[in-house]
């Protein structure tokens, strides 16, 4: 079955560090991957996409993903955490042959402390 | 300005009851989702439209009906059938291409009494 795992519920990080969230996939063939942002309440918000090309990907607030082939994986990432980035956060994907749906991760908790 | 909108922002509903969750979007998109979000976990597809008077079930589509009249609408019903209804529905919009991302609305937050 295919599937998209983000294996951390929750992400903690001090204000001004660096941060990674991460997502693998498991799915047939090339996807289409895709970080979006849900603050509380809220509906997502697209941040970024990987197409095709190079690996790392640039999106909104300052977020970029690297896309890694071998390890099936696309880990969000930001260089200098801010408060305002705490968020729920889920990673999708699409495989090339798929009808038009979308596969998503559970979501991680990221809490940014000041 | 460009959007999806959904209303009601809360909804409540008595049990036995149908309620209807609308999503309008003036983006111009072919494609509209809708989905269900519950605590914990990620969003799982209700049903879906590519085009105007057609629509397609997703995972959880038992219990819920919806329709595609307008290409700007795309309501959600949910029956008195879905036995567990509470949660937060989030309706979508997209270009009917693979690589192209979803756009989201406020979503409604139902609550079963």
């Amino acid at each position: 079955a295919q599937s998209v795992a983000q294996p951390e519920d929750q992400v903690n990080v001090a204000e001004g560090n660096p941060l990674t969230v991460k997502c693998t996939y498991s799915v047939s063939g090339n996807p289409y991957l895709f970080w979006y942002v849900q603050y509380p309440n809220r509906g997502l918000q697209f941040l970024l996409k990987y197409i095709t090309g190079d690996n790392l990907v640039k999106g909104s607030y300052g977020f970029e993903a690297e896309f890694n082939k071998s390890q099936t994986s696309f880990h969000l990432k930001k260089p200098s955490a801010l408060v305002s980035d705490s968020a729920l956060y889920f990673c999708a994907v699409r495989p090339m042959d798929s009808n038009y749906q979308l596969i998503w991760g559970a979501g991680t908790k990221l809490i940014i402390k000041p | 300005d460009g959007g999806i909108t959904q209303s009601p922002k809360y909804l409540f509903r008595k049990e036995g009851q149908n309620v209807t969750l609308s999503c309008e979007q003036n983006l111009n998109h072919d494609a509209m989702y809708w989905y269900r979000q519950d605590p914990g976990q990620g969003l799982r597809l209700i049903y879906y439209s590519q085009i105007v008077n057609d629509f397609q079930k997703g995972d959880i589509a038992e219990g819920y009906s919806v329709s595609r009249e307008k290409k700007e609408s795309f309501p959600l019903t949910v029956t008195s059938a879905q036995k567990n209804p509470t949660a937060f529905y989030l309706c979508a919009s997209s270009i009917e291409r693979l690589h192209n991302e979803q756009f989201f609305g406020p979503g409604t937050r139902l609550t079963v009494l």
